[in-house]
């Protein structure tokens, strides 16, 4: 398996542009986490699916922050629009059931200028 | 709610010499326990996971960490450190509900 792939790896927008990251989880894996890592805040969830269904997205920080999972093999996470303060690295990591073994992608860093 | 402190933002360390990574945790029942370990522009890859049984628990690349409920702990060890360990290490902390909070992470650094 290829594990968690995430594109772009990099991303730089300019303020007011909307933003869309991918992420293709690990084959079988029931659950997708999207996360983001700032200096500041260290490694904050955002929003997580069980199923391609939504469980728990109260770590979004605004309703400029949008995530779906429209199949069992691919999620996105858009913000539009985009502001300087959400430049971090988003990563995307997939689990079997019950297990915390997560598996992470390698991140995509935004940069919004 | 549990949370996970890390108290140590940096830990520097010779090459060969021994290591200790402070994790404590809050948490009202037996919780499950991980460390993770990030090398530069990387994702996070699991290095060992706590849930139950015996609490000292191995982990890959040589590492150990012990489970202690008297003081909320899972610390991370290592006997002998490699320049390769120099990255960053995260402790976290699940309830049960599938998803694990991170601690804010250490930093360590290996002299040559």
């Amino acid at each position: 398996d290829a594990g968690v792939i995430q594109s772009p790896r990099h991303e730089v927008t300019e303020m007011g542009q909307e933003v869309t990251l991918r992420c293709k989880p690990i084959s079988g894996h029931d659950y997708l986490f999207w996360y983001r890592q700032t200096m500041m805040r260290g490694l904050e969830l955002l929003i997580y699916f069980n199923n391609n269904v939504p469980i728990d997205d109260s770590g979004m920080p605004e309703d400029r922050f949008s995530a779906k999972m429209p199949n069992a093999s691919f999620s996105t996470l858009k913000i539009q629009p985009s502001e300087p303060r959400d430049s971090a690295v988003y990563f995307c990591a997939s689990s079997p059931p019950y297990a915390g073994s997560y598996t992470f992608g390698s991140g995509t860093r935004l940069t919004v200028v | 709610a549990q949370s996970v402190t890390q108290p140590d933002i940096h830990i520097t360390v010779s090459e060969g010499a021994s290591l200790e990574l402070r994790c404590n945790y809050s948490y009202g029942a037996t919780p499950y326990l991980f460390w993770y370990v990030q090398s530069p522009g990387q994702g996070l890859q699991l290095l060992l996971k706590y849930f139950s049984g015996d609490t000292l628990v191995q982990g890959i690349k040589g590492f150990e960490a012990e489970f202690k409920r008297s003081q909320s702990s899972f610390n991370l060890r290592k006997p002998s450190v490699h320049w390769s360990d120099a990255a960053e290490y995260f402790c976290a902390v699940g309830a049960g509900d599938d998803k694990i909070i991170f601690g804010k992470g250490t930093r360590l650094h290996i002299l040559p």
